[in-house]
This record gives structure tokens, sequence and C-alpha cells, in this order.
């Protein structure tokens, strides 16, 4: 079946340095990739989103990276600061539908 | 800008009780989803409705029904609750269907069944 491999599950880093997470699909029909960042009590945010016809997308301190010939796009966060500690989602449509299947999540803590 | 809006927040359960989750949107989207989160499995899709009048299952259904009451409200029934739904569960929102639209999430209803 269709599926979404996210990795590590746990990341700790100092502040100020980088943060990456992985994630890999399964479906070549996947055309959009976002990420979710939950914090403790709350619901998913939407924190960035790449589309298939880009390589690369950023948004301050965040960026996004898609390589679709090996079905896995990345999450970096650069100059990371105690506010970014939450859990990292990815996600990817299914079967080329607007269901997501969602990556396990990552527990990022930037410790200061 | 209230987004998306769950009720109630907390609901312990006992086995076999009924229970309905309330979700509206106030963004004018169209779809609506609800998933349930549980340690360690991510984020699964119970239900969903494209558009008003229309739902249909996703990937953990069992259990679950759904009423698409209107536009803006999506609610999702619990008929006879077991232990095994004891979860945190997440309404959501898109624009409009397709796979490259964003989901927008309420803070979720934490649910304990005893």
């Amino acid at each position: 079946g269709e599926n979404v491999e996210q990795h590590p599950s746990t990341l700790s880093v100092q502040e100020g340095d980088s943060a990456v997470i992985k994630c890999t699909y399964s479906d070549s029909a996947s055309n959009y990739f976002p990420w979710y960042k939950q914090e403790l009590g709350k619901g998913p945010q939407l924190i960035i989103d790449i589309r298939s016809n880009v390589g690369e997308k950023k948004d301050q301190r965040i960026a996004v990276t898609l390589n679709k010939t090996a079905k896995h796009f990345s999450l970096h966060i650069t100059e990371t600061q105690p506010e970014d500690s939450a859990v990292y989602f990815c996600a990817a449509p299914y079967g080329g539908t607007y269901k997501y299947i969602f990556g396990t999540g990552t527990r990022l803590k930037v410790l200061a | 800008n209230a987004g998306v809006t769950q009720t109630p927040k907390f609901q312990v359960l006992k086995t076999g009780q009924s229970m309905t989750l309330q979700c509206a949107q106030d963004m004018n989207h169209n779809s609506m989803y609800w998933y349930r989160q549980d340690p360690g499995m991510g984020l699964r899709l119970i239900y969903y409705s494209a558009s008003e009048g229309t739902t249909d299952k996703g990937e953990v259904p069992n259990g679950y029904n759904v009423s698409r009451l209107n536009k803006r409200e999506f609610s999702l029934r619990l008929e006879s609750a077991a232990p095994s739904q004891t979860s945190v569960y997440f309404c959501a929102s898109s624009e409009r269907t397709g796979g490259n639209q964003p989901q927008h999430f309420g803070d979720g209803t934490r649910l304990s069944i005893l």
C-alpha cells in the first residue's frame, strides 16, 4: 500500500544549529508535499509546502527540498531556536487524490 | 480568525457509550476531514467529505459514522465506544478537493474510553 516513511523519530540539536528531517514516499503520482508543526496540545499547523514542479522552496529559516526521482523530500531548519521544539510531520497525497498519508512524526528538541 | 473549531476538547466515556464530536470551519472550505492520532502512528484518516452532501470512508472507518451537516460543519459519531478508540481526534478542512490543497487543522478532541 501507499506509505510515507519519516526519519528520524527524535532529533536533538543545540540552539543555533541546523536540523534536517527526511521523508520518503511510495506513490509516484504524488505531487504536493506539506510539512506540519505540532506543538503540545495543539493541532498540526502547515509551515511550508512544495509542489512537484520545483526542487526547493525557502521561507526564512525553513526550507524544503524535493527529489522526485528518489521519491524523497526533506525539511531543513537553520539557526534553530527553542521555539522550534515541536513534533514535525510530513505528508503526501494518496493515490493522486486529496487524501494524505502522514509520516509518523519527528520530535525535535532544541537545547538552549 | 477561528479557523477550525472542535468541541469538546476533552471527554471521558465508558465502554458502550455513544458520543458525537463536533467540528466547524469558518474559511468557506469545501472539503473536511476527520483524523485520529495515536502515539507512533501519525495521523490516520477516518472519514472525509469532499463537498457538502458527500462523505467517504478513509483508512480506519470502522466504529465511526459522520454527518456533513452543512458546508461549515462535519461531525464524527461513535455509536458504541470501545477502549481501542481512545485517541486524539482532529478535524481538518481544505479549500477544495485535489491533491495539492493544504489542510487546516483544529486543536483536537482528547477522548478516553474506559
